[in-house]
């Protein structure tokens, strides 16, 4: 069976730190991991990882994926109030283009 | 403005009615999904489909229909023999390939009398 793991479940920082958010996946047929955010309702787009062991960037935070060890973190760096969500991750099955979710990381960032 | 939108955003319904959720888009992607969102089990797929007049169960499809007779939308109908329907229900699209992302809409909460 298809399984995403993400971990901490929840995390609660203060305004300024970094937090490293984790995702462990057993997908059968993996294409690509992927990560959102969510906020109040819709999930929006931060990353999709393909290749193992390139970072991706996008202003203060950053991912990567391990295909050899089948494990994803999405970095934020100098956290601030408006990065408080739930961050979701993702692996895509080739051909069907299903996504597995995990969990979710409830993330609050207090001021 | 392209996107996604569902409607209702708030849905109360007895139990043992059927239920129809409307998923429509103006982005021109071939594939259409619907997930569940229950509190602490992130997203789980309901059905979903890659191009008219075509779709796949997802992994709890149980209680659930769906129809693509247009390209542009993807009706859910939750019917009375879903358990416990009373979920954050997403829709989403995706143009057809392994490149490229889901896009959601704003989701429609259901909760069942």
């Amino acid at each position: 069976e298809d399984k995403v793991v993400q971990s901490p479940l929840s995390l609660v920082v203060h305004e300024g730190d970094t937090v490293t958010l984790n995702c462990s996946y057993e997908v059968t047929n993996f294409r690509s991991l992927l990560w959102y955010k969510q906020e109040k309702k819709a999930p929006t787009f931060l990353f999709m990882l393909t290749s193992s062991g390139i970072e991706k960037k996008s202003g203060r935070l950053s991912s990567i994926l391990d295909k050899k060890e089948l494990f994803s973190i999405l970095n934020i760096t100098a956290t601030q109030t408006g990065d408080s969500a739930i961050y979701l991750c993702a692996g895509l099955i080739q051909g069907a283009q299903k996504l597995v979710f995990g969990q979710g990381t409830r993330l609050t960032i207090n001021p | 403005d392209g996107g996604i939108t569902q409607s209702p955003k708030y849905l109360f319904r007895k139990e043992g009615q059927n239920v129809t959720l409307s998923c429509e888009q103006n982005l021109n992607h071939d594939a259409m999904y619907w997930y569940r969102q229950d509190p602490g089990q992130g997203l789980r797929l309901i059905y979903y489909s890659q191009i008219v007049n075509d779709f796949q169960k997802g992994d709890i499809a149980e209680g659930y229909s769906v129809s693509r007779e247009k390209k542009e939308s993807f009706p859910l109908t939750v019917t009375s023999a879903q358990k416990n329907p009373t979920a954050f229900y997403l829709c989403a699209s995706s143009q057809w390939g392994n490149e490229n992302e889901q896009f959601f809409g704003p989701g429609t909460r259901l909760t069942v009398l």
